[in-house]
């Protein structure tokens, strides 16, 4: 079974650009959540996405990010225009809905931005 | 004040050796509790978790909660090489507003050969 990808690894913008992070969560996995760490910080919580919808983003820093799940699908994160304080790991994770619970999260590898 | 506080390390320990790995936390709601290992650039990786207080075993590894004292470890036997890692803890609870795992920074920890 393939694991949570995302796309692409690594990306290098300049400040004021815009940039598109991709996720593709496992088959079948109905939640799907971004997270993102910054330097010499712990991974902090984004949004999640139960299927196509937006279950909870109070974890997204500023108007400057929009995320969005076509079809309950893959996802996408979107941050326009960048800053340097953007810079920084995105990690999408999923998970299946066990009885309205969700904490079994599988992680993909990561997308590393660094806005210059 | 964090909501799970972790020891960055680094941890050095030789081969064969038990490990022991904590977290505290402080919000008294948290339900359920994850250990994660993250090999340098690449994504974390579930271990293991936890319900509440008491103890789990998976091979050589026991992940152990007491909430009494919001403490939260992770023990690994026989030590070897490849659990080089970064090891973060992280904790869960429904019905609190945000959906997410809230981490700890994580711990370096470094088997010698």
């Amino acid at each position: 079974e393939a694991g949570v990808t995302q796309f692409p690894s690594h990306s290098v913008i300049e400040k004021g650009q815009t940039v598109t992070l991709r996720c593709d969560p496992i088959s079948g996995h109905d939640n799907l959540y971004w997270y993102r760490r910054v330097m010499g910080k712990e991974i902090k919580f984004l949004l999640h996405f139960v299927k196509e919808s937006k279950q909870d983003e109070s974890g997204m820093p500023n108007n400057r990010f929009l995320a969005e799940r076509t079809g309950g699908t893959y996802s996408t994160l979107k941050v326009q225009p960048a800053e340097l304080e953007d810079s920084g790991v995105y990690f999408c994770a999923s998970s299946q809905d066990v009885g309205g619970y969700s904490y079994e999260q599988y992680f993909g590898p990561g997308t590393r931005l660094t806005v210059t | 004040q964090k909501e799970v506080e972790q020891d960055p390390g680094p941890l050095s320990v030789p081969e064969g050796a038990i490990v022991s790995l904590n977290c505290t936390y402080s919000n008294s709601a948290f339900q359920y509790f994850m250990w994660y290992r993250q090999y340098s650039r690449k994504g974390p990786e579930l271990l293991m978790y936890t319900y509440s207080s008491g103890n789990k075993e998976d091979g050589r590894f026991t992940a152990q909660v007491d909430k009494s004292s919001k403490y939260i470890s992770l023990f690994i036997r026989d030590s070897q090489p490849s659990d080089s890692a970064t090891y973060l803890c992280a904790s869960w609870y429904s019905g609190g507003g945000a959906d997410g795992l809230t981490f700890g920074k994580g711990t370096h920890l470094i088997i010698q050969p």
